[in-house]
């Protein structure tokens, strides 16, 4: 199994540039996650999906920030326009439901370390 | 409102020194929960997980976990820690209400000086 696979793996853009970052979660799972990681605030979760349907947007900082999940295998995290404090490390994961038992192990990718210039 | 709590924001330890990281978390219902690795420039792994039934568990490279229902916690230990240790370690609880995320402490940096 490849894991989770995120592209790109480094971006560098300039304030107000649109930034598009590209997720695939492992074959099978039913859930997938979108964090960010800064120095200051640790890991936030931005987003969730579940059957590719968004569950929970709460942690999505700003209208400049969408996420969409047209298919089980394919998840992309836009940001337009980006701006400096957008600068972090992005971090996609995907589960497994656990029958009712709550979530199950999520495996993360290895992250789009965004720079906005 | 849930939240995970990790006390210890950089742990030193020299080679061979024995490790206990602490994590509580506040929410009075059943959990799951995680400790989750990330080595400098890598992204998390899971280290362990509890879901129910022996509430010390093992995980890889020689950590384990208690879990302590009656003080919220799930500390973190090992014995004795290797250079190769040196990372960063997060704590992760999730709901057991039907939604699926995962609330993660703040981490914590471990740095083992050879």
């Amino acid at each position: 199994d490849a894991g989770v696979i995120q592209s790109p793996r480094h971006e560098v853009t300039e304030m107000g540039q649109e930034v598009t970052l590209r997720c695939k979660p492992i074959s099978g799972h039913d859930y997938l996650f979108w964090y960010r990681q800064t120095m200051m605030r640790g890991l936030e979760l931005l987003i969730y999906f579940n059957n590719n349907v968004p569950i929970d947007d709460s942690g999505m900082p700003e209208d400049r920030f969408s996420a969409k999940m047209p298919n089980a295998s394919f998840s992309t995290l836009k940001i337009q326009p980006s701006e400096p404090r957008d600068s972090a490390v992005y971090f996609c994961a995907s589960s497994l439901t656990s029958g009712g038992a709550g979530t199950d192990t999520q495996y993360f990718g290895p992250g789009t370390r965004l720079t906005v210039l | 409102a849930q939240s995970v709590s990790q006390h210890n924001h950089h742990v030193i330890l020299s080679e061979a020194a024995s490790l206990e990281l602490g994590c509580n978390y506040s929410y009075g219902g059943t959990v799951n929960l995680f400790w989750y690795v990330q080595y400098p420039g890598q992204h998390l792994q899971l280290l362990l997980k509890y879901f129910s039934g022996d509430p010390l568990v093992k995980g890889i490279k020689g950590f384990e976990a208690e879990f302590i229902k009656s003080k919220f916690s799930f500390n973190l230990r090992k014995p004795s820690v290797q250079w190769s240790d040196t990372a960063e370690y997060f704590c992760a609880v999730n709901l057991r209400t039907g939604a699926n995320n995962l609330f993660f402490g703040t981490g914590t940096r471990l740095t083992v000086i050879p």
